[in-house]
């Protein structure tokens, strides 16, 4: 069974910090996408990272993938009280019968002003 | 962009009534969608996997005769909770995959909240 550890589980910073969250797995992924999930909403797609060593930066948000391709990170610089919300990160095995995305416990974070 | 339409957003209802959630992809079409379930402050656990025209793939532990999923069209999944009750009360969350395969993205409904008296 494939797993994907997400750390930290909750995070409360001030506003303007720069903050870090990490997605590890002992297991290799076709690709991998970060959600950010706001209260009774459904996941939100913020990038899909595919190659490993692969960064992609959306504006104050910058992802890597692992070179391995079992680990990634969302790293977010000068955090604001908008960026509040659930991050998931999700792992897809292209290979797999059905594709289906396996989940993070995800990373609650709180900006405060 | 791809739209998920979920359908109802919030529902509540007596112990022992039966719950049809829709999920409908409105401008694409989705061979496959998916069925979540997310408890507070949790993430999401992947319920079943569901094929237009097929049988639904359950997880571990997810009872089929419970959630009963119809995927009749390629735009259309339901998910029906059978005689509900109050353990059932959670957050059901729909994606629908991009027909194309399975490297194709998978774009989420809004969730449906079920609450169960």
């Amino acid at each position: 069974t494939q797993l994907l550890e997400q750390s930290p589980q909750f995070l409360s910073i001030q506003e303007g910090e720069n903050l870090t969250v990490y997605c590890n797995s002992s297991s290799v992924f076709s690709s991998l996408q970060w959600y950010r999930q706001e209260p009774g909403e459904g996941p939100v797609l913020l990038v899909t990272v595919v190659t490993g060593g692969e960064v992609k930066k959306l504006k104050r948000l910058t992802f890597q993938f692992g070179d391995a391709r079992k680990d990634s990170s969302l790293h977010i610089t000068a955090a604001q009280p908008g960026d509040t919300g659930l991050y998931l990160c999700a792992g897809m095995n292209y290979g797999g019968s059905q594709g289906n995305l396996i989940f993070g416990k995800g990373t609650k974070l709180s900006v405060k002003p | 962009g791809a739209v998920v339409s979920q359908h109802p957003s919030w529902v509540i209802c007596k112990s022992g009534t039966s719950v049809k959630i829709e999920c409908r992809s409105l401008d694409f079409q989705a061979t496959t969608m998916f069925w979540y379930r997310q408890f507070p402050k949790q993430s999401l656990m992947l319920m079943a996997t569901s094929n237009e025209g097929s049988k639904a793939t359950y997880e571990q532990g997810v009872e089929k005769d419970k959630f009963l999923i119809n995927h009749a069209s390629l735009t259309l999944s339901t998910l029906t909770v059978t005689s509900a009750h109050p353990e059932d009360s959670s957050f059901y969350i729909c994606s629908a995959r991009v027909t194309g395969g399975s490297n194709q993205p998978q774009h989420f409904g809004d969730g449906t909240r079920l609450s169960i008296l």
